[in-house]
């Protein structure tokens, strides 16, 4: 059974605090995303990985920085969080040159900033 | 850029027909693609048009024109379940990333 877990599902934030948002795939995809959903305006993307130490900037990075150390682990980091980032996070997976079946989409953390 | 329009609501009755455009303005793409969110839920997959025509997949069909620079998702036979928001997607040929539609909201009622 494919897996894209987040770390959590509700999260709430104080202005100026750092954030980490964490995504793990148990399904060895090469390519992982992060993207924000909001009322509106569909998903976004933030950043992207086409593999381990790599990451690149999406339409709407910042803000935002990443961090892929390991191949199954995509983090989101918030610098220094503000309100409008506010919103639903979702993190995605993909197998490298395979087709968009092959995308798994995470549960989402909803993060309110305060 | 890229730019994807689709409708942001669509109500229907239970066992009608409902189709779901998507128009796009993009420099360059592999395919269209249609995503399924419920509330609270993570998007899934639907179904791809990599090339124009009809693709069906049971009760879900896709459509792709790029000469037209446009594509729908189409439900027959609409079920309760079916309310969800209906996203159009299409896959840079630039880097593979997916460049979203804002969602359409299916509403079906009884």
């Amino acid at each position: 059974d494919v897996k894209v877990t987040q770390s959590s599902r509700y999260l709430v934030k104080r202005t100026g605090e750092k954030v980490f948002l964490e995504c793990v795939q148990d399904m060895d995809h090469e390519n992982m995303f992060w993207y924000r959903q909001d009322p509106g305006l569909g998903l976004r993307l933030i950043y992207f990985s086409y593999d381990v130490k790599m990451k690149e900037k999406g339409d709407i990075p910042e803000g935002y920085s990443v961090s892929r150390e390991k191949k199954e682990r995509f983090s989101l980091i918030l610098e220094s969080a503000s309100t409008n980032q506010t919103s639903m996070y979702l993190c995605a997976s993909r197998r490298a040159g395979a087709g968009l079946e092959t995308q798994y989409f995470g549960p989402g953390t909803r993060l309110l900033v305060l | 850029g890229q730019s994807l329009e689709q409708p942001s609501e669509v109500t229907a009755v239970e066992g009608a027909i409902v189709q779901i455009n998507c128009t796009y303005q993009t420099s360059g793409f592999y395919g269209l693609s249609w995503y399924q969110q419920h509330d609270g839920g993570a998007p899934t997959f639907l179904s791809y048009n990599g090339l124009d025509g009809l693709e069906e997949t049971g009760r879900f069909s896709s459509f792709l024109s790029r000469s037209d620079s446009y594509g729908y998702l189409l439900l027959q036979e609409l079920q309760m379940k079916d309310s969800a928001s209906y996203f159009c997607a299409v896959e840079d040929n630039q880097g593979g990333k997916l460049i979203f539609g804002q969602g359409t909201e299916l509403s079906v009622k009884p």
